[in-house]
């Protein structure tokens, strides 16, 4: 079974903590790593594709690392802020046909 | 709006009964993708179409259906339907860049 796990699956920290979530993946047969960010009653929106080992992402306050040979990906959040509550998803991709295998996600919550 | 649109937003229909789902990719996007995700559950990968062809079939139930038409918009068709197919469903497209834009979801009851 091809499995991509997400941790923690929840997390309450206070508004100005950084943060980061772990995204493991099977390190065998790796295409690309895509991140997105999913807000309650909104769609899932695209935040990073890393398809390189040792790739680092940045947008704003948020980053993310990828190690294809170990089979993981950190997703960090410097200075969380309460729009930054959500949840983040990491999906793994085996090929290039982008049938993405979605984690189950870490819900993030930014308390003011 | 991401571009990706879906209708109806909400459905909701008794056991037994047969619903169809629409989607609209955004302009330009030749792959369309459809994703279920039930309570407690990820996003789980049904089926993928690209330019009219079925590209890629995941975990879709045999009473599920679905295709691309030549305007590239995509339609997935659930049948027999049963209370443990209550979910979000969403339909993606990409680009060759692989990101995927998401449409708001279709929440389907069964009741």
């Amino acid at each position: 079974i091809l499995n991509v796990e997400q941790s923690p699956q929840s997390l309450h920290v206070q508004e100005g903590d950084s943060t980061n979530f772990t995204c493991s993946f099977p390190s065998s047969n790796f295409y690309a790593l895509h991140w997105y960010r999913w807000e309650t009653a909104k769609s899932p929106e695209a935040l990073f594709v890393m398809t390189l080992n040792g790739d680092e992402k940045k947008k704003g306050r948020i980053s993310a690392t990828l190690n294809t040979k170990e089979g993981y990906s950190y997703l960090y959040i410097k200075g969380s802020q309460p729009e930054d509550s959500a949840t983040y998803l990491c999906a793994w991709g085996l090929n290039a046909g982008n049938m993405l295998t979605f984690g189950g996600g870490t819900r993030l919550m930014v308390k003011p | 709006d991401s571009g990706v649109t879906q209708t109806p937003k909400h459905l909701i229909t008794a056991t037994g009964q047969r619903v169809t789902l629409r989607c609209s990719p955004r302009s330009g996007d030749l792959s369309v993708y459809w994703y279920q995700q039930s309570l407690d559950q990820g996003l789980q990968f049904l089926i993928q179409y690209y330019n009219g062809e079925e590209r890629a079939k995941g975990n879709i139930l045999e009473r599920f259906s679905a295709q691309q038409f030549p305007d590239l918009h995509s339609e997935l068709n659930l049948s027999s339907l049963e209370l443990g197919d209550s979910a979000l469903y969403f339909c993606a497209s990409s680009d060759n860049s692989n990101v995927l834009t998401f449409g708001a979801g279709s929440r389907l009851t069964v009741l």
